[in-house]
């Protein structure tokens, strides 16, 4: 059974940093594409960022270029995502996800709440 | 990367058919057929219903169709159950190994 786990999320204060951990199973997490995407308080899916099977390329959402950093470990089979320079607007529920072919999104972990107050 | 349009709300009685419509652009839906369907529940994660515009995942019911027109992609629930009520959210890919989602939409089972 596929099972994506997130952990890592919490309050922070505007321009803190956070990094958040998605641990994968049961399935060949070294030969997948994952993404992260995001979902703030009574509001839609927004797609943050895409590394690829080996971590060798990501590509990011403009609202998190530069600020987020997308990383893969295929020995730990694990994810992680990091988040600086946070602002109130990323306040959200963060999914880590399985990317099946012509992207759509096959897997989807519980989500992890972020929440960015002072 | 504006998301794409989705009505905010969609209803329809038991045994009805309804459809959810995802406008896009000729840089997303229009181009590619990248097109997937996601339900989501309250309170629990997304899943995937529909992908390439009108395929189906093992599991899911027939009474969920995906199709494209132009840079329109739409979603049709056919025998509407009151188990469908739930919040709808199409995706596109947008080149440049980038993903777009829609607003998200609501439909209500009456």
């Amino acid at each position: 059974e596929v099972q994506l786990v997130e952990s890592g999320g919490g309050s922070i204060q505007p321009g803190g940093s956070l990094r958040l951990s998605c641990a994968a199973s049961g399935f060949p997490f070294s030969g997948y594409w994952m993404h992260w995407v995001r979902q703030g308080p009574g509001k839609g899916l927004m797609w943050v960022s895409v590394i690829n099977h080996d971590g060798s390329h990501t590509s990011y959402a403009d609202s998190v270029k530069g600020r987020f950093t997308f990383s893969k470990d295929n020995a730990r089979n694990m994810m992680y995502l990091q988040m600086n320079s946070l602002r109130v607007e990323d306040t959200a529920v963060y999914y880590c996800a399985r990317a099946g072919s012509d992207w759509k999104i096959d897997a989807w972990g519980q989500g992890i709440l972020v929440t960015v107050s002072s | 990367q504006s998301a794409l349009t989705q009505p905010a709300s969609v209803s329809g009685s038991p045994g009805q058919s309804v459809a959810i419509s995802c406008t896009g652009s000729s840089t997303d839906v229009g181009t590619y057929n990248f097109v997937s369907w996601y339900q989501q529940c309250p309170g629990q994660a997304p899943k995937l219903i529909i992908h390439d515009v009108s395929e189906r995942p093992s599991g899911v019911s027939d009474r969920f169709s995906g199709s494209k027109s132009g840079n329109t992609a739409s979603l049709t629930i056919s025998g509407l159950q009151v188990e469908d009520e739930a919040d709808y959210y199409c995706s596109s890919y947008a080149g440049s190994s980038t993903l777009i989602f829609g607003g998200g939409t609501k439909l209500t089972v009456l």
